[in-house]
């Protein structure tokens, strides 16, 4: 079964970081690009970060950037982001996605069931 | 960055029926590079519609994806009771991706 899996959310301090990983399962993973899109608590789907295929790219949200990083780790079929100076407003659920078309951009096809991150 | 307005808001609608959703863009969206998805109350999206009009894998025909340019439209033909949800459509031609802010479909 194809499938992502995201951890590493919880509740932090404003100012704080955390780091969320996705683990991905059930197909190539070192062949898709990779996201992160967030949903604030009632609200809709915002578009974080994105890495491509070999980790040789990557791009950020104004929001995003200068405070975040988005890695990932192929041996380990694995995505990362790093978030530092969090703020308030980088609470929600944070979902990682894949691209339907490996090794080029495409709609994202395949959803993990999200982490949530609380900066309060 | 690409600006997706989606209309009308909320679409208040019975069983059977059918529904229309609006997706307008800010400027061209290339290539069709467009996706609709669907969104249940705890739950991830998932994926509807590709580049404007082509179904995904295991979704039923009747949900159908049109246009080009900048306006673009999804179509549920006879709406089934678990078609009620919310609906995003996501223009990834370019950087920022960008997401409408939704249309809610809920039973009359």
């Amino acid at each position: 079964e194809v499938q992502l899996v995201e951890s590493g959310g919880g509740l932090v301090q404003p100012g704080g970081s955390l780091r969320l990983s996705c683990a991905g399962s059930g197909f190539t993973f070192s062949s898709h690009w990779m996201h992160w899109v967030r949903q604030g608590p009632e609200k809709g789907l915002v578009w974080v970060s994105r890495i491509n295929h070999d980790g040789s790219s990557t791009n950020y949200a104004a929001s995003a950037k200068g405070r975040f990083t988005i890695s990932r780790d192929n041996a380990k079929n694995t995505m990362y982001l790093q978030m530092n100076s969090l703020r308030v407003d980088d609470t929600g659920v944070y979902f990682c996605t894949r691209d339907r078309a490996p090794a080029t951009y495409d709609a994202p096809d395949i959803w993990g069931r999200g982490t949530t991150v609380t900066v309060s | 960055e690409i600006v997706l307005t989606q209309s009308p808001g909320t679409l208040s609608l019975s069983p059977g029926e059918g529904a229309t959703l609006s997706c307008r863009a800010s400027q061209s969206v290339s290539s069709g590079n467009l996706a609709w998805y669907q969104q249940k109350p705890g739950q991830a999206p998932r994926l509807l519609v590709y580049r404007a009009s082509s179904r995904a894998p295991g979704i039923p025909d009747r949900f159908s994806g049109s246009g080009s340019g900048r306006d673009f439209t999804l179509t549920i033909s006879r709406l089934e009771p678990e078609d009620f949800a919310v609906y995003y459509c996501h223009q990834y031609d370019s950087s920022p991706r960008t997401f409408g802010q939704g249309t809610k479909v809920e039973i009359k």
